[in-house]
């Protein structure tokens, strides 16, 4: 079965400092890959996914991220982060689970705290 | 706009008294699903559908009911609720099972 590790429960990073969340997953295969945001009492917005081709991903708010097929990696990056930014960054993997089931598997999520 | 919407938005309610919860999309999507949040969890799926007529377990199916009469209408039934389903709820919908879901607002419960 499929699953999704985000080492890094809490990161506090100062407004300008780059940003970088890591993800990694356990697939047999190559999984449609996401990330997600959720800010304080909201829903879950995507930010980016992968699906094939370029590697490199870029998605909404500045951010994008990288697949490395060898490391089993979809890292999340930001060159300059603002305050707003301060969320909780959830990872997740679509693969194959049986069936005709596609299951969307999350990480147990990142929370980004910015400091003015 | 394209949304899925979900209703009540939080609901506190006591041990065993059944409750629905509403999940709709206006995207005439396929998939629809249902995920609990809890905190250092993560969100875990509860419950899927493929198409009308058509659902399956999740990875945490137990106390739950779906079903699916509509394309657009996806409600989660908690037939005698218990305080550990206490969590945020959200309902998802896509294209297909393989394609990037769209989430609702969430539905904040509170079982006493």
């Amino acid at each position: 079965a499929q699953s999704v590790t985000q080492p890094d429960i809490h990161i506090t990073v100062s407004e300008g400092a780059s940003l970088e969340l890591r993800c990694n997953y356990s697939y047999g295969a190559t999984p449609y890959l996401f990330w997600y945001v959720q800010s304080p009492g909201q829903g879950l917005q995507l930010l980016l996914k992968y699906f094939s081709g370029d590697t490199l991903v870029q998605g909404i708010k500045g951010f994008e991220a990288e697949f490395k097929r060898s490391q089993s990696s979809f890292n999340l990056r930001k060159p300059s982060v603002h305050w707003s930014d301060a969320a909780e960054y959830f990872c997740a993997v679509d693969a194959y689970s049986g069936g005709s089931n596609y299951k969307l598997t999350f990480g147990k999520g990142t929370l980004l705290t910015v400091n003015p | 706009e394209a949304q899925v919407t979900q209703n009540p938005r939080y609901l506190i309610t006591v041990t065993g008294k059944k409750l629905t919860v509403t999940c709709s999309q206006n995207m005439n999507h396929e998939y629809m699903s249902w995920y609990r949040q809890d905190p250092g969890l993560g969100l875990r799926q509860i419950y899927y559908s493929m198409n009308v007529e058509v659902t399956d377990k999740g990875d945490v199916p137990e106390g739950y009911k779906v079903s699916r009469k509509e394309k657009r209408n996806f409600p989660l039934i908690l037939e005698s609720p218990s305080p550990n389903q206490t969590s945020l709820y959200f309902c998802a919908s896509s294209p297909t099972a393989q394609l990037t879901q769209y989430f609702g607002p969430g539905t904040r419960l509170l079982v006493l």
